[in-house]
């Protein structure tokens, strides 16, 4: 079952423009992930944020977390057409040495010339 | 590039067949997990090995099989095809660590077509 959900489904901004992606999840979550997926491609880790913290940057990237409304979002900066992919979030709930993660359906994202 | 490998890198079959994925996963990673991704489906975890072992198990039919060999490469059986497991197959690895900083690293996937 899809554990964390993606809003929007698509979206489609020029090049220059902030991008701005929204995961909520259902339970309670050691961390959270976010990977990038070109068409059929593999997926790339971008930003990985633990429950305790609230926010994280990685160059371009900025992702917040709120654990209170099991939400967390994605922000690109200045977009730019290479960053058209589709972008997931996924969970970690698990402990230990066994670890699962949950990923959502994704965002599909377009950035236009 | 992750340092995980997969091959093959697509795979036609017939339905009833058996086929066999193939995973490397980054050099000093324990942990290696197996995924499909489907468009009805989505990205599904399917199973984690541990340094040999099976460690968490998710969404994975009993047709399907998987193991992890002592020089730390996987192998996911798929047996009995059907039409619906036509799919994306990644594989991921991981360091292992118990800590909840634990990076999965894709490879670039194995394209199963059942017709």
């Amino acid at each position: 079952s899809q554990q964390g959900e993606e809003d929007p489904q698509a979206l489609s901004i020029q090049e220059g423009e902030n991008a701005t992606m929204n995961c909520s999840y259902k339970t309670s979550i050691n961390n959270l992930q976010w990977y990038r997926q070109n068409s059929g491609r593999g997926l790339v880790h971008l930003i990985l944020i633990r429950s305790n913290e609230r926010e994280k940057h990685s160059g371009r990237l900025r992702v917040t977390l709120d654990t209170s409304k099991k939400s967390s979002s994605l922000l690109i900066t200045a977009s730019r057409a290479a960053d058209t992919a589709s972008y997931f979030c996924a969970t970690d709930t698990t402990s230990g040495s066994a670890r699962q993660l949950t990923f959502g359906s994704g965002t599909q994202l377009t950035v236009l010339p | 590039d992750s340092g995980v490998t997969q091959t093959p890198k697509h795979l036609i079959t017939a339905t009833g067949q058996r086929v066999t994925l193939r995973c490397s996963p980054r050099s000093g990673d324990l942990s290696v997990y197996w995924y499909q991704q489907s468009l009805d489906q989505g990205l599904q975890f399917l199973i984690q090995y541990y340094n040999g072992e099976e460690r968490a198990k998710g969404n994975i039919l009993e047709r399907f099989s998987a193991q992890q060999f002592p020089d730390l490469h996987s192998e996911l059986n798929l047996s009995s095809l059907e039409l619906g497991d036509s799919a994306l197959y990644f594989c991921a690895s991981s360091a292992g660590g118990t800590a909840g900083t634990d990076t999965q690293y894709f490879g670039p996937g194995t394209r199963l077509t059942v017709l």
